[in-house]
């Protein structure tokens, strides 16, 4: 099946500091991204979706300046969280589509983001 | 807006005993549906998936679900439960007319009593 990979799987940074996370897709092309935001025993929350040379689109509420979504190939899309506080402390986990429109996603392993 | 209810927190089963997780979905038309697992600190793994046609789906690790229109519903069921099932179980939904975006119910729990 398609595989999709998160780098890092772990990262603990100081309050204030920008941190990147990278989701690549390995063995197909992926035209859209998703990135979602999961906290302690609850569901995904859906954050951006991103398509390969284009402006992601952020979901209500999700502070575009504050977490900065690239898709510059169809096989990576970088996540930075910028001037990170402790409440951005979180799971990420992105997916990837092969196609438009619906159809399965593919998940990455998720990033484990500590701010201290 | 499209909606999905996981109705069940947490679940425990005896290991061997059977197994049914609960999924409602709030929409219009007929989604697409899929039920995905989810071991501790891990990412999702897709179980199975509805778009169309026969009704009982079948996925991996014996695991099936089964689309019923009428009561908006795609619960997972599996006959005979072992103790690596345990972990995080989503329900999610997805439209055509949403940019294919899925929303994902809140999770069932699944604890595996010896």
């Amino acid at each position: 099946g398609a595989v999709v990979s998160q780098h890092p799987s772990r990262v603990i940074c100081k309050s204030g500091t920008s941190v990147k996370i990278e989701c690549r897709s390995l063995d197909f092309q992926a035209t859209t991204m998703f990135w979602y935001r999961q906290f302690p025993k609850k569901s995904l929350m859906l954050m951006a979706t991103s398509n390969e040379g284009s402006k992601a689109t952020y979901e209500q509420g999700v502070e575009k300046d504050k977490f900065l979504i690239n898709h510059a190939s169809l096989t990576l899309s970088t996540l930075t969280v910028t001037s990170a506080h402790p409440e951005d402390s979180s799971f990420y986990i992105c997916s990837a589509r092969e196609g438009g429109g619906a159809g399965e996603q593919f998940f990455g392993p998720g990033t484990r983001l500590t701010v201290l | 807006a499209q909606s999905v209810t996981q109705p069940d927190i947490h679940i425990t089963v005896s290991e061997g005993a059977s197994l049914e997780l609960r999924c409602n979905y709030s929409y219009g038309a007929t989604p697409y549906l899929f039920w995905y697992v989810q071991s501790p600190g891990q990412g999702l793994q897709l179980l199975l998936k509805y778009f169309s046609g026969d009704t009982l789906v079948q996925g991996i690790k014996g695991f099936e679900a089964e689309f019923k229109r009428s009561q908006s519903s795609f619960n997972l069921r599996k006959p005979s439960v072992h103790w690596s099932d345990a972990a995080e179980y989503f329900c999610a939904v997805e439209v055509g007319t949403n940019a294919g975006k899925s929303t994902f119910g809140d999770g069932t729990t699944l604890t595996v009593k010896p």
